[in-house]
């Protein structure tokens, strides 16, 4: 079973922090790359994506690396404010096939 | 535009009970997928749709049967419900399964007692 890893499981941060949460990938046929934000009670929605042909992207205070080679990106939030606090997917369809699977999530408190 | 509606938004069931939750999306996007949400697991597949007509199985698919008639809708049916099945309920499209934003509804809190 092909799988996304996404570390940390949970994560706290002072206001005003940097949050880095990763994700590593096995295979994926797919160049595209993203970050979904959950908000408790809400569905998750689409927060930054990356395409493979940059090692990075930066959208305000939210930056995605990517390091093909590796098979992982990750998820920057600079200056980390309370507001932030939610939960974090990455996702990665495996190669081959039509299944979008995602990470298991990361659970980010950020401290006033 | 309304986007991607799930019904209903709270349930629930008696083991041994069968039901259907309802999503609908009005931006004809031609992959649908549904998803469960427990605590620790994150979001699992349970099963997809690349287009009208044509499903498939995801990670977890097994109590759950879906079908794809219109290109606008994705029922997901709990043939008998089981405690196991308690969950968060969501469902997704998008454009296509790669390069595009996936669009979530509000999800189903499903108890099965």
């Amino acid at each position: 079973q092909q799988q996304v890893k996404q570390s940390p499981q949970s994560l706290i941060v002072q206001k005003g922090g940097i949050s880095i949460i990763n994700c590593a990938y096995e295979n994926t046929a797919f160049d595209y790359f993203p970050w979904y934000q959950q908000f408790p009670g809400k569905g998750p929605a689409l927060l930054i994506a990356i395409r493979p042909d940059v090692s990075e992207k930066k959208e305000g205070r939210f930056t995605i690396s990517f390091n093909k080679s590796a098979k992982q990106f990750s998820l920057h939030i600079m200056d980390s404010q309370p507001g932030d606090s939610a939960t974090y997917f990455c996702a990665a369809p495996p190669s081959g096939t039509y299944k979008y699977i995602f990470g298991t999530g990361t659970r980010l408190k950020v401290l006033a | 535009n309304a986007g991607v509606t799930q019904t209903p938004k709270f349930q629930v069931l008696k083991t041994g009970q069968s039901m259907t939750l309802q999503c609908a999306q009005d931006m004809n996007h031609e992959y649908m997928s549904w998803y469960r949400q427990d605590p620790g697991m994150g979001l699992r597949l349970i099963h997809y749709s690349v287009g009208a007509g044509i499903t498939d199985q995801g990670e977890v698919p097994n109590g759950y049967n879906v079908s794809r008639s219109t290109t606008e809708d994705f029922p997901l049916r709990l043939l008998s419900a089981a405690p196991s099945q308690t969950s968060v309920y969501f469902c997704a499209s998008s454009y296509s399964v790669d390069r595009t934003e996936a669009f979530f509804g509000q999800g189903t809190r499903l108890t099965v007692v």
